[in-house]
């Protein structure tokens, strides 16, 4: 079983519009992050959010971290299809003793937009 | 210094032949990270390093895996006696002391045949 659980598995929709991407767990996360890898490369980071209920923006992007910190949301207006890629969910266990240790990451979402 | 550089990209290999991937660290990161994906998986833990000292193996890591970081610098993964179940992307990433966020490698990606 995964410990943070994305949905939906798969994405595919046409330019312009709007989508939601979400990450959940029964577990609480010191810190959460977002990445977005392309086929063939390593994971890029995105975003990090550390405080439970904080939100973040870049550019047309917006990240959320559950009040309670087991949950979060990726928010993309207008997709284009340059933001076509696996978006991926990573924690740290805040009951772990070092925050800096082992991410737990999740499946991953594939979006596709279709120009 | 342009990142975490991983060597070699791919490798194909016969199953039960040993195979070692190389990881160079972003120069002012102590932490070090492998990581193993499978198609249409997130990334899986495998092994970290802070400096040259091993200080977590995933249950995961069977005794045919083992890696090391001598001086605290660059890094390398062994898989002695590979089995097709080892074909994956191996994934390298580091940070620092301070940031949260992992700088990924391109990866390794490996074939077992």
């Amino acid at each position: 079983t995964q410990l943070l659980e994305q949905s939906p598995q798969f994405l595919s929709i046409q330019e312009g519009e709007n989508l939601t991407v979400y990450c959940n767990s029964s577990s609480v996360f010191s810190s959460l992050q977002w990445y977005r890898q392309e086929p063939g490369e390593g994971p890029v980071l995105l975003v990090t959010v550390v405080t439970g209920g904080e939100v973040k923006k870049l550019k047309r992007l917006t990240f959320q971290f559950g009040d309670a910190r087991k949950d979060s949301s990726l928010h993309i207006t207008a997709a284009q299809p340059g933001d076509t890629g696996l978006y991926l969910c990573a924690g740290a266990l805040k009951d772990r003793g070092s925050t800096l240790g082992r991410l737990y990451f999740g499946r991953g979402t594939q979006l596709t937009v279709w120009p | 210094d342009t990142g975490v550089s991983q060597d070699p990209r791919h490798k194909i290999t016969k199953r039960g032949q040993n195979v070692t991937f190389r990881c160079d660290p972003i120069s002012e990161h102590n932490r070090l990270y492998w990581y193993r994906q499978t198609l249409g998986q997130g990334p899986e833990f495998l092994t970290y390093f802070q400096n040259e000292a091993q200080l977590e193996k995933s249950r995961l890591l069977s005794d045919r895996f083992s890696a090391e970081r001598p001086k605290g610098s660059f890094s390398t993964l062994e898989i002695q006696r590979t089995e097709q179940g080892d074909s994956a992307m191996y994934l390298c990433a580091t940070r620092d002391s301070l940031n949260y966020g992992y700088t990924f490698g391109s990866g390794t990606r490996l074939t077992v045949v």
